[in-house]
């Protein structure tokens, strides 16, 4: 357990559709990533936000968006759902020491999206 | 274009026998690199983070190399178990363009391990 938290686990939706995935942080880690996984695709880096902020971006379309709030959770929008956005959703965080970008990151157990 | 590749796309090995997969990149500038196992289905799972002034690591039974130079990595597995089998995937972090830090990564496609009794 990697101490990342990820709801819902599963997720069936149709296409045109908005959906919003849920990540919880490790406690203590200020910084949250987004991934995409598709099943032909490798891990597909879309956004970091750190403490609040967005702070790197990756492949993000411009139907998806996320933030962060106070509490440190995270939630990735994906908005008009098409067919080629089922896929993997991971979330990972870390400790992000600034200027650090050694640090480790810890994945959640990811959310799979179906869009029919 | 930053690209990390990856081989080979699969590989079957017997159970205690040793393997070794390679990751080539072009990510520049270079931070450092990372190997990450992944179960079907799970999230990947950090095996080692390499900078470049850095050529060997090692995690219990897997060892990381780096060679900065010609830009490439591989990941030697001891003494293989059931348990390893997963994908393997090759990250690069990109390095700070303009002094701040930033984690943009760029992934590997994997490969995929199957380890057999």
């Amino acid at each position: 357990d990697s101490g990342v938290t990820q709801t819902p686990k599963h997720l069936i939706t149709a296409t045109g559709q908005r959906v919003t995935l849920r990540c919880s942080p490790r406690s203590g880690d200020l910084s949250v990533y987004w991934y995409q996984q598709s099943l032909d695709q490798g891990l597909q880096f879309l956004i970091q936000y750190y403490n609040g902020e967005e702070r790197a971006k990756g492949n993000i379309l411009e139907r998806f968006s996320a933030q962060q709030f106070p509490d440190l959770h995270s939630e990735l929008n994906l908005s008009s759902l098409e067919l080629g956005d089922s896929a993997l959703y991971f979330c990972a965080s870390s400790v992000e020491v600034r200027r650090g970008p050694r640090d480790t990151q810890y994945f959640g157990p990811g959310t799979r999206l179906t869009v029919l | 274009k930053n690209q990390v590749e990856q081989s080979p796309q699969s590989l079957i090995i017997l159970e205690g026998k040793n393997c070794t997969l390679q990751c080539n990149y072009t990510v520049s500038p270079f931070s450092n690199l990372r190997w990450y196992k992944q179960d079907t289905g799970r999230g990947p799972v950090s095996l080692t983070i390499m900078t470049f002034s850095e050529n060997t690591k090692s995690n219990g039974r897997y060892t990381a190399t780096l060679d900065a130079d010609t830009k490439q990595s591989s990941l030697h597995i001891t003494a293989s178990q059931l348990s390893d089998s997963a994908s393997y995937i090759c990250v690069v972090s990109e390095g700070p363009k303009y002094g701040g830090a930033t984690n943009k990564l760029i992934f590997g496609t994997g490969t995929l391990l199957a380890v057999q009794p």
